[in-house]
């Protein structure tokens, strides 16, 4: 399943399917930034990041992907799972510190 | 590795009442952070820390909000009066490098104003 950042708050996925969750951030100087998950009644927990050098960053099931040129960040997770239910807000920093959140999607995973 | 620890995780007072939230950041990150998240929102900045000096509040209502970090580890946020808008989740969160690192988030306090 695929979402289109701020315009499709929802995402709902079938249980081992691929998620991607897309991102369009505003600052053209933003050169760090990080996918959050945040789940009912907890904060929002580090998932992965990417530097403005890079396009392309792995973890465990996640991917982040970075378009400079259209200012554009997706999260892909592999295999989504029931646990990946939450809340993915990507936000964009840049030198000044200054931490900049999206809209967020809310991915539903179906069993 | 302990994460942020915030508290209370829960509070709920009559509206004009002061209220105050602690946080303890994660041992060794020297910025610190307090956002506000209201409902299907992001975090908002309402200050940053370095160390004890706060050097970014722009976003701070300072007439009824304050907060301090006076030995640079623990910081506290404080209302005084609170309003109705004022509930929303305070997150506290802290980074090792400012604006190099990742910031990480403690679970948040949930005021409710009545």
């Amino acid at each position: 399943g695929e979402n289109v950042g701020l315009h499709l708050p929802t995402l709902s996925v079938q249980e081992g399917d691929n998620s991607i969750i897309n991102c369009a951030y505003s600052n053209s100087a933003s050169d760090y930034f990080i996918w959050y998950k945040q789940e009912s009644g907890k904060g929002p927990q580090f998932i992965i990041d990417i530097r403005s050098n890079m396009d392309k960053r792995q973890g465990q099931r996640v991917t982040v992907l970075l378009n400079k040129t259209v200012k554009h960040l997706s999260l892909q997770i592999a295999a989504t799972q029931p646990g990946d239910s939450a809340v993915y807000f990507c936000a964009e920093t840049n030198q000044g510190g200054k931490l900049i959140f999206g809209q967020g999607t809310e991915l539903s995973v179906k069993p | 590795e302990a994460g942020v620890v915030q508290s209370p995780r829960y509070k709920i007072i009559e509206k004009k009442q002061p209220v105050a939230f602690w946080c303890n950041p994660i041992s060794g990150h020297n910025t610190l952070y307090w956002y506000l998240q209201n409902l299907g929102q992001g975090p908002e900045l309402l200050i940053r820390y370095e160390n004890e000096e706060a050097v970014d509040d722009s976003q701070l209502p300072k007439d009824r909000f304050s907060a301090e970090r006076l030995k640079g580890v623990d910081s506290t946020l404080k209302i005084q009066p609170a309003e109705l808008g004022d509930s929303a989740v305070y997150l506290c969160a802290s980074s090792h490098r400012q604006g190099r690192g990742a910031q990480y988030f403690g679970p948040g306090t949930r005021l409710l104003v009545l």
